[in-house]
């Protein structure tokens, strides 16, 4: 069965960098890609960004460009979302989900919460 | 890019009522529309995709419908375990944006 196992909840000060993984088993990684979503305590849904695991390729929302990097590594079939100089708005649940582009979210990771905080 | 606008953003609605939920487009986007529920602290999933289709194993109270700019979603009889909030979400290309949400309750 598809599974996405995400690392554990982060506490970070402003300024600082965060990395989460999220790790794919049950279907070939590089026949997919993962977007990744967040969600701010008590807000809707955002899209942060989408990477192909088959190539690399990505796509970042265009407030999050400059500040994000999402990276996949193959042979463990793990993608990895990195966001850089953190401020008190980044706190959030963030979420991985398997997408191959234009097509839906079908499966999800269980979900970082991430604390920025001083 | 194109934004993605739900109508309401809550509504409270009796166990067996019809209940509708409507997901605006700014620009045509074909049938590229899923909409996702999400429980009370749960992981989003996957309701509906391609506007229409239900994605398996959800209930057939479910129905999508819609093309181009203007969607909906329809529950035909609200039952209590469908209380949770309702997101679009346009997949046609990047960026691949959510709806605000409809947050469903029951009256």
């Amino acid at each position: 069965q598809v599974q996405l196992v995400q690392s554990g909840a982060e506490v970070k000060k402003p300024g600082a960098s965060v990395k989460v993984s999220c790790k794919a088993s049950g279907y070939t990684f590089t026949s997919y890609g993962i977007s990744w979503v967040r969600q701010a305590p008590g807000q809707g849904l955002e899209w942060m960004g989408w990477i192909s695991a088959y190539n690399g390729n990505t796509n970042y929302a265009q407030k999050l460009q400059g500040r994000v990097t999402m990276t996949t590594d193959t042979s463990t079939s793990t993608a990895y979302m990195e966001l850089r100089s953190l401020r008190s708005d980044d706190t959030a649940v963030y979420y991985c989900a398997r997408m191959w582009y234009a097509a839906p979210l079908d499966y999800w990771g269980q979900g970082t919460l991430v604390t920025v905080s001083s | 890019d194109i934004q993605m606008t739900q109508s309401p953003s809550s509504l409270s609605a009796s166990v067996g009522d019809r209940v509708t939920i409507t997901c605006r487009a700014s620009q045509g986007i074909s049938n590229y529309l899923a909409w996702y529920q999400q429980k009370p602290g749960k992981v989003p999933k996957l309701l509906i995709y391609a506007a229409s289709t239900l994605q398996s194993g959800v209930p057939s109270r479910f129905s999508g419908s819609g093309s181009g700019t203007d969607f909906t979603l329809t529950i035909s009889s609200l039952q209590p375990e469908d209380v949770a909030t309702y997101y679009c979400q346009k997949y046609n290309s990047a960026p691949f944006t959510f709806g605000g949400g409809t947050k469903v309750e029951i009256k």
